[in-house]
């Protein structure tokens, strides 16, 4: 299958910084991504779609100027969390949508830890 | 209101058993139902998927059968081994390519 590429894979944050995580598709292009945020044992809740070139839509009850997201290419989504807080800890994904494929691929995972 | 209500919520199943998921949904507007396999600490997998035309589909020891009319999808692994022990999460796509996500079942195939 397609291959999505998430990075780190696990970062330390300080509360209030900000800290970005990458999502790039690897070998196809990807106009719309996905950012989740997944809590222990529970299902993936979608936080966002990222369309290349344009604004990110969110859903309701995320904080858009919390979660910062850009899909400046059609390789490439980051998320950003400012003013990160512990509450922010957790288990971030992403997947992006295959065209050719016609399904969405996910990536490893980035695991969020604010201190 | 959750679009795509999965069961169980957990399942425990011999090493050789069959282990079925199920999901159902609501909008008759999805088009395409995937499966995803997700391991602690991982993302996701795409693991199998249908679309609406067809009742059923094998790949290896996974099968989706789909029943239109009742809306309702379900995963069988056939001969289940303890390598399969993971989070299954069903899903649905809409006509918007948004997919909705079922709430996913923890299988653990013992040995």
């Amino acid at each position: 299958g397609a291959v999505v590429s998430q990075h780190p894979s696990r970062v330390i944050c300080k509360s209030g910084t900000s800290v970005k995580i990458e999502c790039r598709s690897l070998d196809f292009q990807a106009t719309t991504m996905f950012w989740y945020r997944q809590f222990p044992k529970q299902s993936l809740m979608l936080m966002a779609t990222s369309n290349e070139g344009s604004k990110a839509t969110y859903e309701q009850g995320v904080e858009k100027d919390k979660f910062l997201i850009n899909h400046a290419s059609l390789t490439l989504s980051t998320l950003t969390v400012t003013s990160a807080h512990p509450e922010d800890s957790s288990f971030y994904i992403c997947s992006a949508y295959s065209l050719s494929g016609n399904t969405i691929y996910f990536g490893e995972g980035s695991w969020l830890t604010v201190v | 209101q959750q679009q795509v209500k999965q069961s169980p919520q957990s399942l425990i199943v011999q090493k050789g058993g069959i282990s079925i998921i199920n999901c159902a949904y609501e909008n008759t507007a999805f088009d395409y139902f995937p499966w995803y396999q997700q391991f602690p600490g991982k993302g996701p997998a795409l693991l199998i998927a249908i679309r609406p035309d067809v009742s059923e589909k094998k790949e290896g020891r996974f099968t989706i059968s789909f029943n239109k009319s009742a809306k309702q999808f379900s995963l069988h692994i056939m001969d289940s081994q303890p390598g399969d022990s993971a989070t299954y999460f069903c899903a649905a796509r809409d006509n918007f390519n948004k997919f909705y996500f079922g709430s996913g079942t923890k299988l653990n195939v013992k040995p």
